[in-house]
């Protein structure tokens, strides 16, 4: 079946590092991929997505690329801040087949930025 | 805001007790979405709708667990006889039906705590 995996946190930076989550998935065919953002005390919300192989999401700074090639949806920014520090989790939708359009989540990293 | 709401947020009961959770969906979404998230761990499907009708269902869904969505808008999640394993988030998305461009939605979740 569908998987997603993430690498494990939590993951510390300083402010203004540089980001990479690193995300890689396992399914059949030509899945969406997306990105979603849990703040604490919030609910998930979606950060970014990608529906086809090469293209590349993004917002508020963040990037990822869908590579069919390696399976992996990265996520990246260039500078983050103290309020980036959040859990991100990588999630996939199969590809329509008329049936399942649930997402498959991955346990999430949780990301810590300090001044 | 419009967002999905979720009613309650918190909800404490005691092991054998019966427990309902609400979801009210974005109003012109017609997908209705229900996960459960344990700490540390990413969300994960227990079954969806289209309009009224119920798609889907996992195996995590037992037969304790019962979902409706009466008239295509709000919908309920009962857990009957609940156990200390049934402490989770759970969470409900909605979506419009949008071939290849389906985006989940999600409320702030209820936390449940079987004691």
């Amino acid at each position: 079946g569908d998987s997603v995996t993430q690498m494990e946190g939590p993951v510390t930076l300083s402010e203004e590092a540089f980001l990479t989550i690193n995300c890689t998935y396992t399914a059949t065919g030509y899945p969406s991929l997306f990105w979603y953002v849990q703040y604490p005390g919030e609910g998930l919300q979606l950060l970014l997505k990608a529906t086809k192989a090469d293209d590349k999401g993004s917002n508020k700074g963040f990037e990822a690329t869908y590579r069919k090639e390696t399976t992996s949806f990265h996520l990246e920014k260039g500078s983050v801040q103290v309020s980036d520090s959040a859990v991100y989790f990588c999630a996939l939708r199969g590809e329509l087949t008329g049936g399942g359009n649930k997402l498959t989540f991955g346990t999430g990293t949780q990301l810590k930025v300090e001044l | 805001d419009t967002g999905v709401s979720q009613d309650p947020r918190h909800k404490i009961t005691k092991r054998g007790q019966n427990v309902t959770f609400r979801c009210d969906p974005i109003s012109e979404h017609n997908r209705l979405y229900w996960y459960r998230q344990t700490l540390g761990q990413g969300p994960e499907f227990l079954t969806y709708f289209q309009n009224e009708a119920q798609l889907e269902k996992s195996r995590l869904l037992s037969d304790r667990f019962s979902a409706e969505r009466p008239k295509g808008s709000f919908s309920t999640l009962e857990i009957q006889r609940t156990e200390q394993g049934d402490s989770a988030m759970y969470l409900c998305a909605s979506s419009l039906a949008l071939p290849a461009q389906e985006t989940q939605y999600f409320g702030p979740g209820t936390r449940l705590l079987v004691l």
